[in-house]
């Protein structure tokens, strides 16, 4: 089992459409969340943390944490074209190092 | 610099020819972290130092991978006798302080191609 899972799509939404990115991680022990976004042949950029429980809003992304399920998930809501990109599930148990996911390839359509 | 710099941008290698990548991370920056990453795949941890230290190199696949940072600034990762399987982006990031490690500042990789 990876330590880290996210289905690889492509997710494909209309523009507009809410995009709904999840990810599900086997350390129960993970302390901190992040999602970051990754445009091909580009380098991940960091876009939500999340630490606890619950819902964290910021602009049009809202990442959604349960720790008790060991899942944590980000929406984008009125997704544009430019939210094309891979998106990045990253867990850190404590310590330094972040393990992250393989990605979500979210592709939004005109 | 404005943000994390990394060269060579590419880099072609023969079997067996040793490589160094280089990374200059973002002045001021404690935390600078080494990650590797295959085509399709996230990130996979590699090394990571604070300042001149290396406190974790775990991710280091095999003893051919060296890196060090001497003096706490400009980083170097070095593959010796290159081999097929070590074809990936290798991504240099780096972060303020201790406090604040998980927000990374990724330079935009050097892409290792081993023929």
């Amino acid at each position: 089992q990876k330590e880290v899972e996210q289905n690889s799509g492509p997710l494909s939404v209309p523009e507009g459409a809410i995009a709904s990115l999840n990810c599900t991680y086997s350390d129960r022990g993970s302390q901190s969340f992040f999602w970051y976004r990754q445009y091909s042949g580009k380098s991940p950029e960091l876009i939500m943390s999340i630490y606890s429980n619950g819902d964290k809003e910021d602009g049009r992304f809202t990442a959604q944490l349960n720790k008790a399920s060991q899942y944590v998930s980000l929406l984008i809501r009125d997704s544009q074209p430019s939210d094309s990109a891979t998106y990045l599930c990253a867990v850190k148990r404590g310590g330094n190092k972040l393990t992250f996911g393989t990605g979500t390839q979210l592709k939004v359509e005109l | 610099g404005a943000g994390v710099s990394q060269s060579p941008r590419y880099k072609v290698a023969k079997r067996g020819q040793d490589v160094a990548l280089r990374c200059d991370p973002i002045s001021g920056h404690v935390s600078l972290f080494w990650y590797q990453q295959a085509l399709g795949q996230g990130p996979e941890f590699l090394t990571y130092f604070q300042n001149e230290a290396q406190l974790d190199k775990s991710g280091l696949p095999s003893d051919r991978f060296f890196a060090e940072r001497p003096e706490g600034s400009v980083s170097t990762l070095k593959i010796q006798r290159t081999q097929q399987e070590d074809s990936a982006v290798y991504l240099c990031a780096s972060s303020l302080n201790r406090q604040s490690e998980e927000k990374l500042f990724f330079g935009s990789g050097t892409q290792l191609s081993v023929l």
